[in-house]
């Protein structure tokens, strides 16, 4: 199975700051990569779908790049209502796998 | 708007089967392939199943092959997820998730969840 690696696990960063998380496949993916945002109690939502494209209504501070193997989410000028959990996803192959999260904390 | 409802979840004991459904309005379900999604209590996101969008095809994650079955019916705009044999750790949140696109499994909207509790 493809497995999506995502660093840090953690992160604490305050109100302004620029975040990246990376995501990393255990073999090429082409673009077929996914980043998506989960509050707590609530579901995911989709920020970034075939790696860099923004979804419809997402803020522009979100973006996504990379391509084959390595990806990177960076949400620039970090907003409260950013915190929670952030995971990738990868649609290259099935079985379709989920990075483990990274757990975004506000200062 | 898309909405997605997901009903059917509760506490079963291992062994027993549930049926969860997921009632799509808002867009022409029968164009898109769809998502069941998973997740335990306190942990990430596990990918369960998929369908596409005429049902000809079905993917599952090994860790439910031959136990679970993902099918829809177009008429009636729903979704469902037959569980057979359920374990304990078969116990999560599971949402409904609707595909991106025909060229993309990415998930562009989600259900809310229901919750099973696999439990003697």
């Amino acid at each position: 199975d493809m497995q999506m690696t995502q660093s840090p696990p953690s992160v604490s960063a305050s109100v302004g700051d620029r975040v990246i998380i990376t995501c990393r496949a255990s073999r090429p993916i082409y673009t077929w990569l996914a980043w998506y945002h989960q509050k707590p109690g609530q579901a995911p939502k989709l920020l970034i779908y075939s790696a860099s494209r923004l979804q419809t209504g997402v803020p522009s501070r979100f973006s996504g790049s990379g391509s084959g193997t390595d990806f990177t989410l960076t949400i620039t000028s970090l907003q409260p209502e950013d915190l929670g959990t952030y995971y990738c996803q990868q649609s290259n192959s099935f079985p379709i796998t989920f990075g483990q999260g990274t757990r975004l904390e506000i200062k | 708007q898309v909405q997605l409802v997901e009903s059917g979840g509760g506490v079963v004991q291992p062994g027993r089967s549930l049926r969860l459904s997921c009632a799509a309005s808002g867009f022409t379900f029968s164009s898109y392939a769809m998502h069941w999604v998973r997740q335990a209590p306190g942990k990430g996101l596990e990918w369960v199943a998929l369908i596409w969008h005429d049902g000809s095809n079905k993917n599952y994650a090994d860790s439910v092959k031959g136990r679970f079955t993902i099918s829809r019916d177009d008429s009636k705009s729903t979704l469902y997820l037959q569980m057979n044999s359920l374990r304990a750790e078969d116990t999560a949140v599971y949402y409904c998730a609707r595909c991106t696109s025909y060229y993309d499994s990415s998930v562009d909207y989600w259900g809310q969840g229901t919750l099973v509790t696999v439990s003697s």
